[in-house]
């Protein structure tokens, strides 16, 4: 069964502090997908990123940089110098293809960001 | 390109009561899932619509049950309420069910059950 973990709950950090977010996941296929979520108090769950189970490329979006490595089963981000626009709630979550071909998706608990002033 | 949208944002419902949640796809998206997001957790998968079928479902009751629509709007039922229904409903939209395709999120609909 698939499974994601987010171990850090709340994480705080002083404005312009980097920051970065664990994600460890689990999975028996060779082809999944990650993915990072960002949700603020609205509710609606933003797309961050998205990145394959073939592509361990590391990314970099501006302030955001997220890390895949597959021998350890974890895709981290890292957000560089934080601001308080970034206190938000932060989900990773793994897609696999269901029996019947639907896009199952395990989320993780997601980590409360607070950037204090 | 209009994106995700529910309705409706907030619903008050009593223990037994039966609910309805709707919601519209983005533009271009024929597929549709459903996640319920208790307070403090992540979200849960409840099932997935494609061409009006369901094709993939959670660990959810059949009184959880839902539709789509041939414009690939969708909506989610659940019968006799439980307090444990107490969530955020999540709709989500993706271009084809068969490829593992980024899901765009609406807002929700904050259900509470008294």
């Amino acid at each position: 069964a698939q499974k994601v973990t987010q171990a850090q709950t709340e994480i705080s950090v002083v404005e312009k502090e980097d920051v970065t977010l664990d994600c460890v996941y689990e999975t028996r296929d060779t082809t999944y997908y990650l993915f990072w979520y960002k949700q603020p108090p609205s509710g609606e769950l933003v797309f961050l990123i998205r990145r394959n189970s073939f592509d361990e490329q590391n990314e970099i979006s501006g302030r955001y940089s997220w890390n895949f490595q597959k021998s350890t089963s974890s895709f981290n981000f890292t957000i560089t110098a934080s601001q308080v626009v970034d206190s938000v709630v932060y989900f990773c979550a793994l897609s696999e293809k269901g029996s019947g071909g639907y896009q199952k998706v395990t989320f993780g608990t997601g980590t409360k960001l607070q950037v204090i002033p | 390109e209009t994106g995700v949208t529910q309705s409706p944002t907030h619903l008050i419902k009593t223990r037994g009561q039966q609910v309805t949640l709707r919601c519209s796809s983005q533009s271009g998206h024929n597929t549709v899932s459903w996640y319920q997001q208790a307070l403090g957790q992540g979200p849960q998968f409840i099932f997935q619509y494609y061409r009006e079928e369901e094709n993939g479902r959670g660990n959810f009751p059949p009184r959880f049950s839902g539709l789509q629509f041939p414009n690939y709007s969708s909506e989610l039922n659940v019968n006799a309420l439980e307090l444990d229904d107490s969530a955020l409903y999540l709709c989500a939209s993706s271009v084809d069910r068969g490829r593992p395709d980024t899901q765009y999120f609406g807002p929700g609909t904050r259900l509470t059950v008294l």
